[in-house]
């Protein structure tokens, strides 16, 4: 069966921090990997990943994926109190099927 | 900017009534997706619509149909609302291949009692 597990489950750091986010996976036909950010309303996108060892960056936040070891990070620096949110990732395998983790929750503190 | 619209941001419906959630989306897009959103359970598939009057059920159909009878618009229908349909609903869409980003809905968070 597919699935994608996401660590941890929930955290809090003071603003300024630096935090990363685990995604790992085991899925069929893997297509892509894709994060979202989602606050109090819909996901928002921040990354595509389709290929292992290219990092993608916006800003203070980055992501790259290994698809021989199944996981990808997502890292966030200099952390703001506008990053707060649940952060999501999905796994697309085969013809449709976006395979989304149970998501984490991330609380920074001013 | 593409935009994915739900009908209803709230809704309040009593068990057994027939209850229709809405998507409209206005960027041309061939896949749109419906979705229930459930603490400690993450995102799950109700149904997947490829095409005008196509579908396919996702990991949870039970209790569900839909309705795509034009292209930008996916209709989510609860046949006979349950307490435990109670949840958040997500409306996306996306170009084919999937693969690409999903664009969401700003979800129906829908309360049977």
């Amino acid at each position: 069966e597919d699935k994608v597990v996401q660590s941890p489950l929930s955290l809090v750091v003071h603003e300024g921090d630096t935090v990363t986010l685990n995604c790992s996976y085991e899925v069929t036909n893997f297509r892509s990997l894709l994060w979202y950010k989602q606050e109090k309303k819909a996901p928002t996108f921040l990354f595509m990943l389709t290929s292992s060892g290219i990092e993608k960056k916006s800003g203070r936040l980055s992501s790259i994926l290994d698809k021989k070891e199944l996981f990808s990070i997502l890292n966030i620096t200099a952390t703001q109190t506008g990053d707060s949110a649940v952060y999501l990732c999905a796994v697309v395998s085969g013809t449709y099927k976006y395979i989304f983790g149970t998501g984490t929750r991330l609380k920074v503190l001013a | 900017d593409v935009k994915v619209t739900q009908s209803s941001r709230y809704l309040v419906k009593r068990t057994g009534e027939k209850v229709f959630l809405e998507c409209v989306q206005d960027m041309d897009h061939e896949n749109m997706f419906w979705y229930r959103q459930d603490p400690g359970l993450g995102l799950r598939l109700i149904y997947f619509s490829y095409d005008v009057k196509m579908k396919e059920k996702g990991d949870i159909p039970e209790g569900y149909s839909v309705s795509r009878e034009k292209k930008e618009r996916f209709s989510l229908i609860l046949e006979s609302a349950s307490t435990n349909q109670t949840s958040m609903y997500l409306c996306a869409s996306s170009f084919p291949p999937v693969g690409t980003e999903a664009f969401f809905g700003q979800g129906t968070r829908l309360t049977v009692v």
